[in-house]
């Protein structure tokens, strides 16, 4: 199993669709959560952290379950800009703050 | 501008042909990484290092080599390079904060074909 799964996708949605995206994580004892955004070919950069009480920013919201071991990403009112890929990340072990583990990935097509 | 930097951005290179893939980070930062993304298999780190003179392997280090001899500096060293190695590689930085990291900087990439 991989320590951090997330769905490929692609994901293919009209502008102003509401898309969830969840990931998976192996290692219980995880205590940092992140989502990237990454566009093609550029570097990931931070979308936003997960806590454990949740949090929101504008359109985009982050869950995190600790006791199913899984984060999600809820997008509203999607933008044509929000095409890109979105990658969950996890910090392997607790204390261990610079060894991440990165999903494959999931893939958003906003169309028009 | 708070940035990390690589180069070189793009190398095209023969195998067993040594190479240093440069890192540089105007941040402070403590905790550096390597990370290479492949097709499917998202980003997987190779090294990473949490302080001057500090290194650790992370999930796929065989082929690479680090140093950390200062701060802002984190090289990627390959020794004698073969096709496998070819990858796209991102450097990253980030600061701890507390017990929890803090955000990852990533450089810009550095797309590596090796024949």
């Amino acid at each position: 199993r991989k320590e951090v799964e997330q769905d490929p996708g692609p994901f293919n949605v009209p502008e102003g669709a509401t898309v969830a995206f969840n990931c998976t994580y192996s290692n219980s004892a995880s205590q940092s959560f992140f989502w990237y955004r990454q566009d093609c070919r550029k570097e990931p950069k931070l979308l936003m952290s997960v806590y454990s009480s949740g949090n929101e920013d504008g359109r985009f919201t982050a869950q995190l379950n600790r006791a199913s071991q899984y984060i999600s990403l809820l997008i509203r009112d999607s933008k044509l800009s929000d095409s890109a890929t979105y990658l969950c990340v996890v910090n392997k072990a607790p204390y261990n703050n610079n060894d991440m583990r990165f999903g494959a990935g999931t893939r958003l097509t906003v169309k028009p | 501008e708070a940035q990390v930097t690589q180069n070189p951005r793009y190398l095209i290179t023969v195998t067993g042909k040594k190479l240093t893939v440069t890192c540089s980070q105007n941040m402070n930062h403590e905790y550096m990484s390597w990370y290479r993304q492949d097709p499917g298999l998202g980003l997987r780190q190779i090294y990473y290092s949490m302080n001057v003179e500090v290194t650790d392997k992370g999930d796929v280090p065989e082929g690479y080599k680090v140093s950390r001899k200062e701060k802002r500096n984190f090289p990627l060293i390959l020794e004698s390079p073969s096709p496998n190695q070819t990858s796209l590689y991102f450097c990253a930085s980030s600061a701890p904060t507390g017990r929890r990291t803090d955000t990852q900087y990533f450089g810009p990439g550095t797309r590596l074909t090796v024949l």
